[in-house]
Parts: C-alpha cells; sequence; structure tokens
C-alpha cells in the first residue's frame, strides 16, 4: 500500500526550530522529497534525501531512516514567511506520491 | 530560462463540458507529470510522461487523458466535467523520469466547474 503520514497543523514562534515528522508505508521507494507550499502557488523543492541520514541546506536540514520509514524536516531561525504548508513526498519511480501537508503557522 | 509554465492559470467550466490544459517544462527536460490538488489536501498523481511515452497513470477514470509532444510539452484533458474535477491542476517537469534529479512545478491551473 501507499500511505504518508504527518501532522495537519503545527504553530510555532518567529526565531524558534520547528520539525515536522513523517511517516511512510510503501512497497516501491526511489527517495523522499520535501516541498513548500505557499496558499494558491506551486510546490517549491526544499530537499531530497535518498540515503539514510542528515541533509543540511542553510536554516533547513531534513532527516531519512529508511528502515524505521520515517523523516522529518527541521526548520532552524524561523521567520515570518515561512508560514506555508509542508509536504513530505516519496518518489516510487517517477511517481510522487504526497503526504496531506503540515500548515505550519509561525507567529511574531 | 523560464520554468514551467503552464496555461491557463484560471479556466471556469460547466458541468459536462471538455477542457484542455497545456504545460511546457524547462527546456532539457524530457519527462512531465500531471497532479491534481484539491483544495486541503495533497497532489494526487495522475499522469507521467517521458520522451512522448505514457511511464505511469494514477487513479483516475477513463475521462482523463494526456498526450506529450515532440517538443516535450504536454496536454491534460479531461471529458464530461464534473463538480468533483474542481482543483488546482500543476505540471511538474523533471529532465529524467525516475525523479532523481528532482521536479519543478508550475504555478498551476485553477480549474472550476460549476
Amino acid at each position: 500500500g501507499q500511505n504518508i503520514d504527518q501532522p495537519t497543523e503545527m504553530t510555532a514562534t518567529e526565531g524558534a526550530i520547528v520539525q515536522i515528522n513523517c511517516t511512510y508505508q510503501t512497497s516501491g521507494f526511489n527517495g523522499l522529497f520535501w516541498y513548500q507550499q505557499h496558499a494558491g502557488e506551486a510546490p517549491t523543492f526544499l530537499s531530497y534525501n535518498v540515503l539514510d541520514g542528515l541533509e543540511e541546506k542553510g536554516r533547513f536540514s531534513s532527516f531519512l531512516s529508511r528502515s524505521k520509514g520515517y523523516s522529518y524536516l527541521l526548520l532552524k531561525e524561523l521567520q515570518m514567511k515561512d508560514s506555508a504548508s509542508y509536504l513530505c513526498v516519496y518518489n516510487q519511480g517517477g511517481k510522487l506520491i504526497f503526504g496531506q501537508g503540515t500548515e505550519l503557522s509561525v507567529k511574531p | 530560462d523560464a520554468g514551467v509554465t503552464q496555461s491557463p492559470t484560471h479556466l471556469i467550466k460547466t458541468r459536462g463540458q471538455h477542457v484542455t490544459l497545456r504545460c511546457s517544462p524547462i527546456s532539457g527536460h524530457k519527462s512531465v507529470s500531471w497532479y491534481q490538488q484539491v483544495l486541503g489536501q495533497g497532489p494526487q498523481f495522475i499522469f507521467q510522461y517521458y520522451e512522448k511515452e505514457e511511464r505511469g497513470r494514477g487513479n483516475f477514470p477513463d475521462r482523463f487523458s494526456a498526450r506529450q509532444f515532440p517538443n516535450y510539452s504536454s496536454e491534460l484533458n479531461v471529458n464530461a466535467l464534473l463538480l468533483g474535477d474542481s482543483a488546482l491542476y500543476l505540471c511538474a517537469s523533471s529532465l529524467e523520469g525516475q525523479g532523481n534529479y528532482g521536479y519543478t512545478f508550475g504555478s498551476g491551473t485553477r480549474l472550476t466547474v460549476v
């Protein structure tokens, strides 16, 4: 089967750190993406993990454990503009399977 | 370089009508995928095309069809529109068919069926 679970909503304070968790179950897996999507706009690429471990890119980091079917996105030094939906997505041989998204609200 | 371009940006159609949505991938990208995003949900896979051949089809009725042209642009066609087809339709462009180099999304076509 194909299943992705991530929290529906999260709230954090400007300047803080937030971790968005994602678990997945799949019979075929090529890698895991995280995308950011502002309301009414296209998803934009944040990270892609193929192997286990942590990938760091500026204020954003993403972690993958293939054996546990688990990933997280870590956002540091939160800014108001980080308020958006964060989509956990796995790549199944070129077909992207999206979670429902986590709506992050950053408060002053 | 232009990114992924989709047209039209917005569209209003009546139930039972037909619609054609268009997508031009990033120059050099040979794969185009289509996704449907209903409000409040993540995008759902509809089709993937690579080198003008269909590589995958999601769980959508036969009213949905697509094709890719020699210049790698693509069209998504939906016949006999239903109210439930109202959604944001996203096109994703990638260098090859496995997604190993990532995907770039267009801004989408917002389809409203009344």
